[in-house]
């Protein structure tokens, strides 16, 4: 069984650029949150897709966006980047919409200088 | 939006020590998490609770869903070294929200030799 892996792992990106962030969920697992973390708080939740379409999201912007591919992987898109986005994002990946036992990724720590 | 208080914010005990942390939260929740996060990694499933009342067990950790539905707590008992790190509380109040977890400050654990 493969856990839920995350690519890159570091990112260093220009305040107004555009990343994606990529998340390979756990086998068995269809349904993938994203969360970001900024330094020295707890995870704050963005969104969550399930059979590839969004399934809540948090209080964040229009310009973070995901998809979700029919193999469950999933990427997170952040358009127009500032400084505050600037944080580590994990990816957790749960079996079906309650996200009860999710399970996460190591995370990709995205810099914005 | 629903917040989770997490105390305390800090502990430094020697090892062999219990340890005792706890979580509140501003309105019921119907399942309560404990995750444990190390520096450059992603939060990792410590025990999942998901009745009122419910005490489970996992080797040395102990949690348990408060009555209320609004509070939970996490006790480790004879720490070792190993147990450094901070530990999170999170949880979801289901219905609408079920896919959206709610995570604490978390508890930063210094366990000395």
């Amino acid at each position: 069984e493969t856990g839920v892996t995350q690519s890159p792992t570091h990112l260093i990106k220009t305040r107004g650029q555009q990343v994606t962030l990529r998340c390979s969920s756990q086998s068995g697992h269809n349904t993938v949150s994203w969360y970001q973390q900024a330094l020295g708080q707890g995870p704050q939740f963005i969104f969550q897709y399930y059979r590839e379409e969004e399934n809540g999201r948090g209080n964040f912007p229009p310009r973070f966006s995901g998809l979700q591919f029919p193999n469950y992987s999933s990427e997170l898109n952040v358009n127009a980047l500032e400084l505050d986005d600037s944080a580590l994002y994990l990816c957790a990946s749960s079996f079906a919409r309650v996200n009860t036992e999710a399970f996460f990724g190591q995370g990709t720590r995205l810099t914005v200088v | 939006g629903q917040q989770l208080n997490q105390s305390p914010q800090s502990m430094f005990i020697q090892e062999g020590e219990d340890v005792s942390m706890n979580c509140t939260s501003s309105s019921i929740f119907n399942t309560w998490l404990w995750y444990k996060q190390e520096p450059g990694e992603g939060p990792v499933l410590l025990i999942a609770l998901y009745k009122a009342g419910e005490l489970t067990s996992n080797g040395r950790l102990t949690a348990q869903f408060g009555i209320t539905r609004k509070d939970s707590f996490l006790n480790i008992s004879a720490s070792i070294p190993s147990d450094v790190g901070i530990y999170f509380c999170a949880g979801t109040p289901g219905g609408t929200s079920y896919g959206k977890l709610t995570f604490g400050q978390g508890t930063i654990l210094t366990v000395h030799p």
